[in-house]
């Protein structure tokens, strides 16, 4: 158990357009979520936790206003990259933990290739 | 929140058991130290978590110091499928990853 599923898998679009990405909990609730960005070659970059029922936590230098997360439910999170521009294009990926659970690990779903044109 | 050092990079042949080993002198107290494996354009994928001493699982083990400044990684017997990058952290915050490269 313990699957996080991300929709859609990758993504084109162009600049000026926002890019909803949704991040799920398939087999538990979670009320916590986390987004990372991920840059060709690089680590994951924590971008920001999504909180269920109350406003997400951004990490430094991460603009809210650009990146906005909507955490409505125990199972689903989305990112909505707003007016993006090309370097936006990234790998976004989201994690979940079980409810609960502070110590278990974090479950992450397959991540989202945005490519902004 | 813990930041991790890991080396960027090591080579192995098939066969050959691999350690990781993984610094993270800040870690915080209730913090577990958990490993992932991530292929390119994949998210990555849990491997094996541990607080203290030596935790093993059917893929791998991990020994961690009284001190739980650092921790490894063992990977037993790896295969060409074992080439891959593999991350530590103590909480939510990656450090740079190693690529981990085995050859035939």
């Amino acid at each position: 158990g313990a699957v996080v599923s991300q929709h859609p898998s990758w993504v084109i679009c162009k600049s000026g357009t926002s890019v909803k990405i949704e991040c799920r909990s398939l087999d538990f609730q979670a009320t916590t979520m986390f987004w990372y960005r991920q840059f060709p070659k690089q680590s994951l970059m924590l971008m920001a936790t999504s909180n269920e029922g109350s406003k997400a936590t951004y990490e430094q230098g991460v603009e809210k206003d650009k990146f906005l997360i909507n955490h409505a439910s125990l199972t689903l999170s989305t990112l909505t990259v707003t007016s993006a521009h090309p370097e936006d294009s990234s790998f976004y990926i989201c994690s979940a933990r079980r409810t609960g659970e502070g110590s278990s690990p974090l479950h992450f779903g397959n991540g989202t290739r945005l490519t902004v044109t | 929140l813990a930041k991790t050092t890991q080396p960027i990079s090591m080579d192995s042949y098939e066969g050959q058991e691999v350690n990781i080993t993984c610094s993270h002198n800040n870690i915080a107290t209730n913090d577990y130290i958990t490993w992932y494996q991530q292929f390119p354009s994949q998210g990555p994928r849990f491997i094996i978590q541990g607080y203290k001493t030596k935790v093993t699982n059917e893929v791998a083990s991990l020994f961690i110091p009284a001190d739980r400044k650092s921790s490894t990684l063992s990977l037993p017997r790896v295969s060409l499928s074992d080439t891959a990058v593999y991350y530590c952290l103590g909480e939510l915050i990656f450090g740079q990853g190693t690529e981990l490269s085995v050859k035939p």
